[in-house]
């Protein structure tokens, strides 16, 4: 099983909808979540981190369910500056360590 | 801040030939990583440094690639000789980790690495 799993897309989704993306993750010791959002020939950025209690910060909702081992975005009111690649991240190895491994991103394009 | 930088922005260099990727990291963080990402697979951590200390390269593909961190400002991603296999985006990230663990890297620009 892969450390971070993502369904690639693409999502083609009209302006104004909502979207949702799920990302699972194989480490059970994994930490730290994040996502990150990456342009087309841009360099990855960080979108929000993913707290235990999920978090908010506008338009955007993550999520994380330990349990299930899965880690949820949600894109409320989409505009098309939001098309890009969403970017499931995760500290694989736990506590002391601090690298992070990428799943290979899920697509969204925002239609007028 | 300048952010993480990066040089050169792209290279296109032949078969066999020398090839070597520079980043300047943001001034305070203590944690440099280079990652390479192709459409196959994705998004790859090769080495990543600790106050200019290697701590974990067991992601370089292989003999022909080397990195260095000689002091906090500068490191450079060596890949000699270069094959056509090689060509991807090579990522510099750096990184300053807090105790309450909530973290994330800021990433260069990336280099467009092609061998013909």
């Amino acid at each position: 099983r892969k450390e971070v799993e993502q369904d690639p897309g693409p999502f083609n989704v009209p302006e104004g909808a909502t979207v949702a993306f799920n990302c699972t993750y194989s480490n059970s010791a994994s930490q730290s979540f994040f996502w990150y959002r990456q342009d087309c020939r841009k360099e990855p950025k960080l979108l929000m981190s993913v707290y235990s209690s999920g978090n908010e910060d506008g338009r955007f909702t993550a999520q994380l369910n330990r349990a299930s081992q899965y880690i949820s975005l949600l894109i409320r009111d989409s505009k098309l500056s939001d098309s890009a690649t969403y970017l499931c991240v995760v500290n694989p190895r736990g506590a002391g360590s601090y690298q992070l491994t990428f799943g290979k991103g899920t697509k969204l394009s925002v239609i007028p | 801040d300048a952010g993480v930088i990066q040089s050169p922005r792209h290279e296109v260099t032949e078969m066999g030939q020398e090839v070597t990727l520079r980043c300047k990291p943001i001034s305070g963080h203590d944690y440099l990583f280079w990652y390479r990402q192709t459409m196959m697979r994705g998004l790859e951590l090769l080495i990543y440094f600790n106050n200019n200390v290697p701590i974990d390269d067991s992601g370089m593909p292989e003999d022909r690639f080397s990195a260095k961190m000689p002091n906090a400002s500068f490191s450079t991603l060596k890949i000699q000789p270069s094959e056509p296999r090689d060509s991807a985006v090579y990522f510099c990230a750096s990184s300053l980790f807090r105790d309450r663990g909530d973290y994330g890297y800021t990433f260069g620009s990336g280099t467009r690495l092609t061998v013909v």
